[in-house]
């Protein structure tokens, strides 16, 4: 069984651009939840999606944003980029009402 | 306020001692609970789980944690450290019990001394 896969591994952006981040769910999740993890720090919920709906989320502003696609593949979106967007983004999939999260290696953003 | 504590920033054990992490936790109702550890530049690893039953759950590489619902707490145990276990862990809650979004305390970095 294949894990949960994302990339890019690392991206450098300056403030004011736009990324997207990509995340493959682990076989057989149909939930795709996305954390942001501050140097130092304990991930952050951003928000869920569970087949192609967004299904809750965390205290983050409208500018971060998401898809997900029939494979339940997932973007994160993050437009106007500022200086404190800089973290790690971790994608995590799941069953829904599963077992618990299993998490990607990671997106390393950093914001110049 | 709703919140996943782990008190202990650092934590230093010699090779072959034991090791305990606390993790304490405030919601009104006894989250879904789960201990992750993540090495260096790496995601999240899932080590053990606790969602009701027997309050001493086992889980990977040797790491079992206990619930107790008196205390709010659930802490991760190893009866002997090894050296590749030197990393970050971190508690977290599924405050809604199966909707997976969860809150993460602000982690443990664990260090192994020869």
């Amino acid at each position: 069984e294949t894990g949960v896969t994302q990339s890019p591994t690392h991206l450098i952006k300056t403030r004011g651009q736009q990324v997207t981040l990509r995340c493959s769910s682990q076989s057989g999740h149909n939930t795709v939840s996305w954390y942001q993890q501050a140097l130092g720090q304990g991930p952050q919920f951003i928000f869920q999606y569970y087949r192609e709906e967004e299904n809750g989320r965390g205290n983050f502003p409208p500018r971060f944003s998401g898809l997900q696609f029939p494979n339940y593949s997932s973007e994160l979106n993050v437009n106007a980029l500022e200086l404190d967007d800089s973290a790690l983004y971790l994608c995590a999939s799941s069953v829904n009402g599963g077992q618990g999260e299993y998490f990607g290696p990671g997106t390393r953003l950093t914001v110049l | 306020a709703q919140s996943v504590t782990q008190p202990d920033i650092h934590i230093t054990v010699s090779e072959g001692a034991s090791l305990e992490l606390r993790c304490n936790y405030s919601y009104g109702a006894t989250p879904y609970l789960f201990w992750y550890v993540q090495s260096p530049g790496q995601g999240l690893q899932l080590l053990l789980k606790y969602f009701s039953g027997d309050t001493l759950v086992q889980g990977i590489k040797g790491f079992e944690a206990e619930f107790k619902r008196s205390q709010s707490s659930f802490n991760l145990r190893k009866p002997s450290v090894h050296w590749s276990d030197a990393a970050e862990y971190f508690c977290a809650v599924d405050p809604v019990r199966g909707f997976q979004k969860l809150v993460f305390g602000t982690g443990t970095r664990l260090l192994v001394s020869p």
